[in-house]
């Protein structure tokens, strides 16, 4: 157990359907980072926090995808009008920042979507 | 950040070390080179990095070539729970976001 814990672990859904998804990071993290992964291939980043500021978004994060962290501590990311291909396992990360010189992030254990 | 080659796959027998290699030909003289692993079903999880000195921590052993095109992740006595999918990232800056490859998937055999 990382301390990075993302709620739900397992999710189906319809095509069309939203879903949302929720991580808690590490409390004394600031930075907070969402990756997805496919079948046989790495974690690809989609976008992370400093705090409650999102400081960049990959261009794999559609129109339809939108995630927030309002308070700078939990984040939520949520799909709308789910496709097929949004079938995936969800990974949350988070890692302390103030210029920190290494990249030591914490995962979280993912939560998996399957889209019928 | 620089783009890493791994071998696809490699086995190891229970006991003995496993040497899990990178090519990183393209690194620049600030980036590190990290490494993750990714068991079955879990997310990845942080092992060790360095820069140009060797390093070594309670998990493994990080030997890096002078020219540092390349480096070596060791595990000195793999068990059955080293079985995954081994991760070599190399990265400039702290705290962004990570690039990973396919990794080297390492079974570790009884």
């Amino acid at each position: 157990d990382t301390g990075v814990s993302q709620d739900p672990r397992h999710k189906i859904t319809k095509r069309g359907q939203n879903v949302t998804f929720r991580c808690d990071p590490i409390s004394e993290h600031n930075r907070l980072y969402w990756y997805r992964q496919t079948l046989g291939q790495g974690p690809e980043f989609l976008t992370y926090f400093q705090n409650e500021a999102q400081l960049e978004k990959s261009r794999l994060l559609s129109d339809r995808f939108s995630a927030e962290r309002p308070k700078g501590s939990f984040s939520t990311l949520e799909i709308q009008r789910t496709e097929q291909g949004d079938s995936a396992m969800y990974l949350c990360a988070s890692s302390l920042g103030g210029g920190r010189i290494y990249n030591e992030q914490f995962f979280g254990p993912g939560t998996r979507l399957t889209v019928l | 950040d620089a783009k890493t080659t791994q071998p696809p796959s490699m086995d190891c027998a229970e006991g003995r070390a496993a040497n899990l290699p990178c090519n990183h030909s393209t690194i620049s003289g600030n980036e590190y080179v990290y490494w993750y692993r990714q068991i079955h079903s879990q997310g990845p999880q942080y092992i060790i990095h360095g820069l140009k000195n060797n390093e070594t921590n309670e998990m493994a052993s990080l030997i890096i070539t002078e020219d540092r095109k390349s480096s070596t992740l060791i595990l000195p006595h793999a068990t059955l729970r080293d079985t995954a999918v081994y991760y070599c990232i190399g990265s400039s800056t702290g705290n962004t976001p990570l690039v990973f490859g396919k990794g080297t998937r390492l079974s570790v055999i009884a």
